[in-house]
């Protein structure tokens, strides 16, 4: 049974590009959330899908976008990148959108900005 | 709004012996989840245990045990028999489900490390 699958592992991009992350959740899960985690802190929640819409999000500015798939993957995009989003990326899945859901989390996607 | 405070930027602990981790809490909603993750050097973020706030007994899954003090709205992790494999940051993560969404706010994170 896979687990939460995330690509790259590893990305390095210039000051002003645009980045895409890819997830794909753990089977049966339908529910993904995305998580920023800057280099000595804890992750921060970005926003979360379920049914291929946004259902929560964090204080995140809107260069930060996502998308669902109907097979439940999903896409983390970064607009007009600064060198402040270098850090670690990490998608969790999740069975459904409630509170009692257990996250599952992938490796992370490690992004620099140069 | 929830927070978490994990105060312990590093600790440093012998093989075999026990070690606590601190962690606490904010939150006014009665109803909440409290979690410990285990993040190795890979960058996964890996499930170790889970307290309910209603829940009345603590919350043990191995060598973890959480000791869960309410009413001064702590949650430390306590590894027993500490081994090698165990260095790794810790994070400590609060879930509201009355949100209706199963999104985490996380501490800082500790920084074990285990020595032979």
């Amino acid at each position: 049974d896979a687990g939460v699958t995330q690509s790259p592992t590893h990305l390095i991009k210039t000051r002003g590009q645009q980045v895409t992350l890819r997830c794909s959740p753990k089977s049966g899960h339908d529910t993904v959330s995305w998580y920023q985690q800057a280099l000595g802190q804890g992750p921060q929640f970005i926003f979360q899908y379920y049914e291929e819409e946004e259902r929560q999000r964090g204080n995140f500015p809107d260069r930060f976008s996502g998308h669902q798939f109907p097979n439940y993957s999903s896409e983390l995009n970064v607009n007009a990148l600064l060198l402040g989003d270098s850090a670690l990326y990490l998608c969790a899945s999740s069975l459904g959108a409630g509170g009692n859901a257990e996250a599952f989390f992938g490796q992370g996607t490690r992004l620099t900005v140069v | 709004a929830q927070k978490i405070t994990q105060t312990q930027p590093g600790m440093f602990v012998q093989e075999k012996e026990a070690v606590t981790l601190d962690c606490t809490y904010d939150t006014s909603d009665p109803s909440y989840g409290l979690f410990w993750y285990k993040q190795p050097s890979s960058g996964e973020m890996i499930f170790l245990i889970y307290q309910g706030s209603y829940d009345q007994q603590n919350a043990t899954e191995g060598r973890y045990s959480l000791n869960f003090q309410k009413a001064r709205k702590s949650a430390n992790l306590v590894i027993s028999a500490s081994q090698l494999g165990d260095s790794a940051m810790y994070f400590c993560a609060m879930r509201d489900p009355n949100s209706g969404y199963s999104t985490l706010t996380f501490g800082k994170g500790t920084m074990l490390l285990v020595s032979p």
